[in-house]
């Protein structure tokens, strides 16, 4: 059964500072990676895609990195903000679409 | 495009009663899912369809019901609710389910079953 951990469970950093957020799963046959941001009481926004074939993908001062092999994924943030302050989640995409989620790392960044 | 709306935001169910959780989308996505959320624990599917008139069972289907009559609406229904279905539910979308696409989240449902 595909298992998904992130390490840390939360975050706290001042302005400023690059961070990187793990992701872990303990079975290698997956389509694709998504990392998500959940805001307290909101839904899922999708940050990154990465398809088991590629190493990384970028969308600003977002970088998400994906090693099949071992298992895990990074997810690195440049030069954080207040902003940035949320939970971030990452799901692997087992088959048919169907995600197996982490618990989350949740993030506060302090101006 | 509104994406992927749900409806009620909020709601409180005694034990026992029944109710359904909407869930709607305008992208002509054919995938479409349930999930629910609960503290401590990663999201976790309940249902999903992967077209109208298909449906099939997640990691934790006991206790709901789906159905698929159309490719905007994808409704769960409670037939008789437990306080153990307490959580907040989301529904997603994407399209094509035999690509590795995109999943579009809707802003959840909070229940709490008393």
């Amino acid at each position: 059964k595909q298992e998904v951990t992130q390490i840390p469970a939360a975050l706290s950093v001042p302005e400023g500072e690059n961070l990187v957020l793990n992701c872990s799963f303990t079975d290698s046959a997956i389509y694709n990676l998504q990392w998500f941001r959940q805001d307290p009481g909101k839904g899922l926004t999708s940050l990154l895609l990465i398809q088991s074939s590629q190493r990384e993908q970028t969308s600003g001062r977002l970088n998400a990195s994906l090693d099949k092999s071992s298992g895990r994924s990074t997810l690195y943030i440049a030069a954080s903000q207040p902003g940035d302050s949320a939970t971030y989640l990452c799901a692997v995409n087992t088959g048919f679409q169907k995600l197996v989620f982490g618990t989350g790392t949740r993030l506060l960044v302090s101006p | 495009n509104a994406g992927v709306t749900q409806t009620p935001k909020f709601q409180v169910l005694k034990t026992g009663q029944s109710m359904t959780l909407q869930c709607a989308q305008d992208m002509n996505h054919e995938y479409m899912s349930w999930y629910r959320q609960d503290p401590g624990m990663g999201l976790r599917l309940i249902h999903y369809s992967v077209g109208a008139g298909i449906t099939d069972q997640g990691e934790v289907p006991n206790g709901y019901n789906v159905s698929r009559s159309t490719t905007e609406d994808f409704p769960l229904r409670l037939l008789s609710a437990a306080p153990s279905q307490t959580s907040v539910y989301f529904c997603a979308s994407s399209t094509n389910p035999g690509t590795s696409n995109e999943q579009y989240f809707g802003p959840g449902t909070r229940l709490t079953v008393t």
